[in-house]
């Protein structure tokens, strides 16, 4: 499809293993964003890359949690050693371009991680 | 302080009546955008609306609407002739264009339900 896509759809982790989430945006967009959903609560920002450039990870909670868009497309969100408190839904989203205010935010449908 | 003020955990509403879904903001940046998204059940969060700090009008999206109060810091959605598909939570949130970076701040949402 056209929309932003993320795989695994669901995860399920003993703690202290490591996971590696995959975003695939909308082709073209430049900039990707991750997000941590918690459970009855809003997304809140993890970290943000404009093509390959990583501009912003002052939401990433501790120095467990990763990311890279090596080809400013695709991007990863690695979290070594999980604990249970990382267990959440991660959001990806895509945006062609940010010089313009209105460009919205197309998300993927989350990446649900459950950690035992 | 939050950033984003949605009071209102659960909102009923009738077939085809109006519903106003309440978010507040809290910004010292002059110049900021504000969106709406629903995430149904099934998690996707869609993007509805979008009003920039130095529109002059309303938004408007087909039944959407912004009731847009830049003085009480308010930018209320309305939907009109509501739609037994319209049952979804619903997100506010704000991004500032100057001290805040990229992202978008969230708030806790609101669920939605349309009843018969």
């Amino acid at each position: 499809g056209a929309g932003v896509s993320q795989s695994p759809r669901y995860k399920v982790a003993k703690r202290g293993q490591d996971v590696a989430l995959r975003c695939d945006p909308i082709s073209g967009h430049v900039s990707l964003f991750w997000y941590q959903q918690a459970l009855g609560q809003g997304p809140e920002f993890l970290t943000y890359f404009q093509n390959e450039a990583q501009l912003d990870k002052s939401g990433l909670p501790s120095d467990r949690f990763f990311a890279e868009r090596p080809e400013g497309s695709v991007s990863t969100l690695k979290i070594q050693r999980t604990q249970q408190e990382d267990s959440a839904v991660y959001l990806c989203a895509s945006s062609r371009d940010l010089l313009r205010g209105n460009q919205p935010q197309h998300f993927g449908d989350g990446t649900r991680l459950s950690i035992l | 302080a939050q950033k984003i003020t949605q009071t209102q955990p659960g909102m009923f509403v009738q077939e085809k009546e109006a519903v106003t879904l309440d978010c507040t903001y809290d910004t010292s940046d002059q110049s900021y955008g504000l969106f709406w998204y629903k995430q149904p059940s099934s998690g996707e969060m869609i993007f509805l609306i979008y009003q920039g700090s130095y529109d002059e009008q309303n938004a408007t999206e087909g039944r959407y609407s912004l009731n847009f109060q830049k003085a009480r810091k308010s930018a209320n959605l309305v939907i009109s002739a509501s739609q037994l598909g319209d049952s979804a939570m619903y997100f506010c949130a704000m991004r500032e264009f100057t001290g805040g970076g990229n992202k978008l701040t969230f708030g806790t949402g609101t669920q939605l339900k349309v009843e018969l």
